[in-house]
């Protein structure tokens, strides 16, 4: 049974440019978590996602930041013009159901490098 | 809100040494606790959970029991080896909103033989 998958694992943009953050859960999991891990610091939440919907956007920057997850494929992060504060590692994880109880299962994380 | 404070790092430990890494949290409701470890460059791995008060935690040798009372779910390790050096970190998920986790800032643990 996979794990959750991201892709790419490094992403080198310059300032102004699209960065595009892909994560698929493992099987069965429809629920998405993203969360953001700047250097030297623990992960923060950024948005819950089901299949079609988002759940909660509440860690969201409210600028250039923006998260998908359709019907078929992966989940999406999309972060719009770049700036060096973007820097980080990105991390998705799934869960199968909703409930404090349920294991987020972790993918690898995308490390993102703005120039 | 909710919070967790886990104990500031680094830690170095020799091999077979006692590990105590200590964690406490504030939330609303009943929270699950977590703890993760993160190898470098890799993403996190679940090494133990305990979802109500009084459980106890295990997973390769590391255990934390949750305590209502002190509000902490300390994780400890009877003897440590070289191939658990890592980055280990306490979360919380509570029964607020979308059950996101709340995460500690981690603390880096260096075993050295």
């Amino acid at each position: 049974n996979a794990g959750v998958m991201q892709n790419p694992r490094h992403l080198v943009r310059r300032r102004g440019q699209e960065a595009r953050l892909r994560c698929s859960p493992m099987k069965g999991h429809s629920h998405v978590y993203w969360y953001r891990q700047l250097p030297e610091e623990g992960l923060k939440f950024m948005v819950y996602l089901q299949k079609e919907n988002i759940i909660d956007e509440s860690g969201m920057p409210k600028e250039r930041f923006s998260a998908e997850f359709p019907k078929e494929g992966p989940s999406i992060l999309r972060i719009q013009q770049v700036v060096r504060g973007d820097s980080a590692a990105y991390f998705c994880a799934s869960t199968p159901g909703q409930g404090n109880t349920d294991t987020q299962y972790f993918g690898p994380g995308t490390r993102l490098t703005v120039l | 809100g909710n919070s967790v404070t886990q104990m500031e790092g680094p830690v170095t430990l020799s091999e077979e040494a006692f590990l105590t890494i200590n964690c406490t949290y504030t939330a609303t409701g009943y929270p699950s606790l977590f703890w993760y470890v993160q190898y470098p460059g890799e993403g996190l791995q679940l090494l133990l959970k305990a979802t109500k008060a009084d459980d106890k935690g295990s997973n390769k040798g590391f255990e934390a029991t949750y305590r209502k009372e002190t509000t902490s779910f300390h994780l400890e390790k009877g003897s440590v080896q070289v191939s658990d050096s890592a980055v280990y970190f306490c979360a919380l998920s509570s029964g607020a909103g979308s059950y996101q986790l709340t995460f500690g800032k981690g603390t880096k643990l260096s075993v050295i033989p």
